[in-house]
């Protein structure tokens, strides 16, 4: 089991609030990344930071934004919630496994519903 | 455009028979192909990594093949059980670590029935 955790897992608010969704890796990896997952559907990349202070938009536009203090945390926040942003997230982090491949490791998933 | 396509989109199998999960990409360049398994409600979990040297490599019960000429892949898992019940996912890079992309396919949900 990886050591990489998030909170909440569920999340039900209502349109227009503010929402943080944590995410914590004790593993001391550089990388970190945060995908949005739909019921059925591939992963998409909205978020990866490959260090304190370094954060990049991912493949899929978002209108999250996230930040890296620490090498150990990377949330994620929405500063007004739509049901739009119903969805599931997953934060993951990876370290180098050989020179051209990395092991990521997923956290459980924060579950967010926006009424 | 490069796409990971998997089938069959969901499968339900009886426990303890075999069965066997397709991946096509058109991902280029190539540089390593993953299966992960994710259990419902959990984030994914790697199963096996494969190089473009590599034609297959195994994880206990699960043997994943690479054919990175006709750019096909396989996850073949034997005496299934119970808790195989999940959805498993192929994934494409198309660097190494540091620069590569990561291409997710939708998935195939296998379902183990006692």
């Amino acid at each position: 089991e990886a050591d990489i955790y998030q909170t909440p897992r569920y999340l039900v608010i209502g349109t227009g609030k503010k929402i943080t969704l944590e995410c914590s890796q004790t593993m001391g990896h550089d990388k970190m990344y945060w995908y949005q997952q739909d019921p059925g559907m591939e992963l998409h990349l909205i978020h990866y930071s490959y260090g304190v202070n370094s954060t990049e938009k991912g493949d899929l536009s978002s209108e999250s934004t996230v930040s890296r203090i620490r090498t150990e945390h990377f949330p994620l926040t929405l500063e007004s919630a739509r049901p739009s942003h119903t969805s599931q997230y997953l934060c993951a982090s990876s370290e180098p496994r050989t020179e051209i491949t990395d092991t990521q490791y997923f956290g459980p998933g924060t579950r967010l519903t926006v009424l | 455009k490069n796409q990971v396509e998997q089938s069959p989109q969901s499968l339900i199998i009886l426990e303890g028979k075999n069965c066997t999960l397709q991946c096509n990409y058109t991902v280029s360049p190539f540089s390593n192909l993953r299966w992960y398994k994710q259990d419902t409600g959990r984030g994914p979990v790697s199963l096996t990594i494969m190089t473009f040297s590599e034609n297959t490599k195994s994880n206990g019960r699960y043997t994943a093949t690479l054919d990175a000429d006709t750019k096909q892949s396989s996850l073949h898992i034997t005496a299934s059980q119970l808790s195989d019940s999940a959805s498993y996912i192929c994934v494409v890079s198309d660097r190494g670590s540091t620069l590569g992309r990561l291409y997710f396919g939708r998935g195939t949900q296998l379902t183990v029935w006692p």
